[in-house]
């Protein structure tokens, strides 16, 4: 069966920070993948696609950058975190148009 | 652009009762649509993924319809439970594109 990891769980990082999450699916191969946040009181935001390895999407110019250094990973990083870069990060994926998204347990992350 | 609303955005039922949540879509040329649940704080878990060839799912007490010629999804819960509280969302494909839209959500209260 298929699973997707998603860590750190929480986060707490002053403005000015680095950042680097991580997502990891195991038991499929060429997933499409996602990263999506949740901002408070907000809906989900597509932040980044991925239909292969080094090829990245982005849906919202930002703070923020992604990579697919291999088929089951998926990283999502910043050189500077800003106050406006809190929220809930959520990795998903999917096997294609289809089919349906299994998400990830998602990262808390709060910019102090 | 597609987007998604769900009505009610807050519902508050006795343990035992039956009850409908809404969504409905702007443009009906859609893959699929897919209902999910977050509890406070975690993950989407998955409910039901429909087709935008099929009518209905079934998943134990949930029960989920598309219309797509009208944009409209329902969500029906039977005999509802305290622990079938939580936000549920609903989301679209859009023929052509990579990415889910999500609706509002409605969250839900169960009293026992």
């Amino acid at each position: 069966s298929q699973t997707i990891h998603q860590w750190p769980a929480t986060l707490v990082q002053p403005v000015g920070s680095p950042l680097s999450l991580e997502c990891t699916v195991e038991g499929t191969s060429n997933p499409n993948l996602y990263w999506y946040r949740q901002a408070a009181g907000r809906g989900l935001q597509l932040l980044f696609y991925s239909v292969g390895i080094g090829q990245i999407s982005s849906e919202v110019p930002q703070n923020l950058s992604a990579s697919r250094p291999q088929d089951r990973q998926f990283i999502l990083s910043s050189k500077k975190l800003l106050l406006s870069d809190s929220g809930f990060y959520l990795c998903a994926w999917t096997r294609g148009s289809t089919y349906g998204y299994t998400f990830g347990s998602g990262t808390r992350l709060t910019v102090v | 652009k597609q987007e998604v609303t769900q009505i009610p955005a807050a519902l508050s039922v006795p343990e035992g009762e039956n009850l409908v949540l809404n969504c409905s879509f702007t443009d009906s040329a859609i893959y699929n649509l897919q209902w999910f649940r977050q509890d406070p704080g975690k993950g989407l878990t998955s409910l039901l993924l429909i087709q935008s060839s099929q009518r209905e799912q079934t998943s134990g007490r949930l029960n989920a319809s598309l219309d797509k010629s009208s944009g409209r999804s329902t969500l029906y819960i039977a005999a509802s439970q305290p622990g079938d509280s939580a936000t549920y969302l609903c989301a679209v494909r859009n023929t052509g594109f990579q990415k889910l839209v999500f609706g509002t959500g409605t969250r839900l209260l169960v009293s026992p």
